[in-house]
């Protein structure tokens, strides 16, 4: 079975700095990855993902991706991170076949960005 | 332009009430639909998935059920709620083959 992990619960970092929320994946073949944000009380909003081809992905709102088959991993970047930043970030990786597609998700970093 | 509706934003019930929750989409025939709940505002886990009108697989043994009596509706439902039942559910639906799009949630507490 699939699976995403997230290992960091928080990332602090100040306003104008860049950041890195981490993801780090495990799937028989080649994955198909995303990332989502949630702000409180909110349903989960698109920020980009990965399927083939490039293994930098550019996202919404100025965030980036990098995809790393070697490290398995699919950490989340942005350059200058802004106070709106502030929210809960999901990893996910999508099922490879079968009808259900499913998205399966990390346990989510909260990132707050401090002026 | 496909939309996805989910309603009530907030329910509070008393343990031991029922319950339905209803998710329906618009723009789009088809999809697969998915129930979500989310638990202390961390991780999602799958409840319910749905590939067809009446076609109801569930992931995890649990309280709740869940319907597709249309091709755009889905329905989560509880006979008789438990205080564990309480979290944030969210509903979505899948365009084409990578496109998930989550509803608003519903925030679910049970006293």
């Amino acid at each position: 079975a699939q699976s995403v992990a997230q290992p960091e619960d928080q990332v602090n970092v100040a306003e104008g700095n860049p950041l890195t929320v981490k993801c780090t994946y495990s799937v028989s073949g080649n994955p198909y990855l995303f990332w989502y944000v949630q702000y409180p009380n909110r349903g989960l909003q698109f920020l980009l993902k990965y399927i083939t081809g490039d293994n930098l992905v550019k996202g919404s709102y100025g965030f980036e991706a990098e995809f790393n088959k070697s490290q398995t991993s699919f950490h989340l970047k942005k350059p200058s991170a802004l106070v709106s930043d502030s929210a809960l970030y999901f990893c996910a990786v999508r099922d490879i076949d079968g009808g259900r597609r499913a998205l399966t998700f990390g346990s989510g970093t909260r990132l707050q960005v401090q002026p | 332009s496909q939309t996805i509706h989910q309603w009530p934003a907030t329910l509070v019930q008393p343990v031991g009430s029922p319950l339905s929750l209803e998710c329906t989409v618009e723009g789009t025939s088809n999809p697969n639909l998915y129930w979500y709940r989310q638990a202390a505002g961390r991780g999602l886990q799958l409840l319910f998935y749905s590939v067809g009108i009446g076609q109801i697989s569930s992931e995890v043994p649990q309280n709740l059920s869940a319907s597709r009596p249309q091709d755009r509706q889905f329905i989560l439902s509880s006979k008789k709620l438990l205080l564990s039942d309480s979290g944030f559910y969210l509903c979505a639906y899948l365009q084409g083959t990578y496109g998930y799009t989550f509803g608003s949630g519903t925030r679910l507490t049970v006293v």
